[in-house]
């Protein structure tokens, strides 16, 4: 119930494309989502965030989509560019506690060719 | 503002040999996480501090994998015996105290590259 499921494993988009990665969770008590991006050698760095209480949230070319009922979400890049080439991870944690605990999904290696 | 500093970066070392991570978080960061990321997984939090006490070290192997956070500031790892299962990268994240909206940005450094031959 503390996993959270990803896919693709794997992404190649042509520049310029709509880049689309999903996940799934089951643990209900999750509710901060935030999506992080990983270049090679790199740690981690967070991309953007979501609460369940919005549908959507969008910073420039990247958009999450949420929908609670479905405990799904998902990551959107337009106007995907060679740059964006990366792997991305979703999370999910539940906010305020002791712990504040990212789970993390088991990645998406996205490749946008030129 | 500096980041999450770690090293070494890389390590290789002998099946049943010893290593240690270190790690400097941001700042003034309150919360310190170690992860450990198998090649194609996604990190897994091993270990975190708030300050200098334990919060969560559900997922460490305690009969091989020890961490410290002295005087609330830099932590160590360290394995002891490696095994060839421990060959992964280990991260470090820092996080500040969480404001009143509770969310958690966590802020990586670039990790530690770990071979067990």
């Amino acid at each position: 119930q503390q996993q959270v499921k990803q896919s693709p494993q794997s992404l190649i988009v042509q520049k310029g494309g709509i880049s689309i990665i999903n996940c799934a969770y089951e643990n209900t008590a999750f509710d901060y989502f935030p999506w992080y991006q990983q270049f090679p050698g790199k740690g981690p760095a967070l991309l953007i965030a979501i609460r369940p209480d919005v549908s959507e949230k969008k910073e420039g070319r990247f958009t999450i989509s949420f929908n609670k009922s479905a405990k799904q979400f998902s990551l959107h890049i337009m106007d995907s560019q060679p740059g964006d080439s990366a792997t991305y991870f979703c999370a999910a944690s539940i906010r305020g506690g002791a712990t504040n605990k990212l789970i993390f999904g088991t990645g998406t290696l996205l490749a946008v060719q030129p | 503002e500096a980041g999450v500093a770690q090293s070494p970066r890389y390590k290789i070392i002998e099946k049943r040999q010893s290593v240690a991570f270190w790690c400097n978080p941001i700042s003034g960061h309150a919360t310190l996480y170690w992860y450990q990321q198998i090649l194609g997984q996604g990190p897994k939090l091993l270990i975190q501090f708030q300050n200098n006490g334990v919060v969560d070290d559900s997922q460490l192997p305690k009969d091989r994998f020890s961490a410290e956070r002295l005087k609330g500031v830099d932590s160590t790892l360290k394995i002891q015996p490696a095994k060839l299962e421990d060959s992964a990268v280990y991260l470090c994240a820092s996080s500040p105290k969480a404001g009143t909206s509770g969310y958690n940005e966590q802020f990586f450094g670039p990790g530690t590259r770990l071979t067990v031959l």
